[in-house]
């Protein structure tokens, strides 16, 4: 699976909009753009994917850069309950779908 | 529907005993996952299951680990005997259909080996 990189850790006030970003220079055009989210004490959890248009779901948007070499989740208004890891992930549509975790980005929510 | 279930959620072992984890998947998933972290590092992928068989067990760290899911259903991993770098959160995971069915993760279960 090819690499991503995402900042370490980003802080965000409470009910303000938060931008994750996200690095894939790499990114083969079958990869798709997952991310996954894990809250403290909890397994991982699904938030959203996408392969070339942007994306929205109940949970957050996925913005895709025109040449794909990098994407951003947002987040419309962070809650307390939004601070988890965020984990962006490539995943290669000839590969089966196991998910290759990084160190992700630790977002920390300022009440 | 009742999510990925995992037991027990915590287990403190000493050095060269035997645990057996265990983890019901989603009703219905075929496809049954194994992760772990290890204090510091990164969730690490051990293996997959579809249905009873083994697709990919490229992550197992050795032959002290041995998963299986007899019937397709609930998956066990065990670990025998297990040594303290074995400590750990084992996350299991499932998913409908192979492509781009999202994995459903349990919560966990706590390893420690003393």
């Amino acid at each position: 699976d090819a690499k991503t990189t995402q900042p370490n850790s980003m802080e965000s006030n409470e009910e303000e909009p938060v931008h994750l970003p996200c690095n894939h220079s790499t990114i083969s055009g079958t990869d798709y753009i997952h991310w996954y989210r894990q809250l403290p004490s909890q397994g991982p959890e699904y938030v959203i994917h996408g392969l070339t248009s942007n994306v929205n779901n109940r949970m957050a948007s996925l913005a895709i850069a025109e040449d794909r070499k990098s994407s951003t989740l947002i987040l419309h208004r962070a809650t307390l309950r939004d601070a988890a890891v965020y984990y962006c992930i490539l995943h290669m549509k000839t590969s089966y779908d196991k998910v290759i975790f990084g160190p992700g980005t630790s977002l920390s929510v300022i009440p | 529907e009742a999510g990925v279930t995992q037991f027990p959620s915590h287990s403190v072992i000493e050095k060269g005993q035997t645990v057996t984890l265990r983890c019901d998947p989603i009703s219905g998933h075929d496809n049954l996952y194994w992760y772990r972290r290890v204090m510091g590092k990164e969730i690490k992928f051990l293996l997959h299951f579809v249905k009873e068989s083994k697709q990919d067990e490229s992550g197992m760290p050795n032959n002290r680990f041995l998963a299986e899911r007899t019937g397709g259903t609930y998956s066990t991993l065990k670990v025998q005997p297990a040594e303290l770098e074995d400590s750990g959160v084992y996350f299991c995971a499932s998913s409908l259909q192979q492509g781009f069915s999202p994995l459903h993760f349990g919560n966990g279960t706590r390893l420690t080996v003393t």
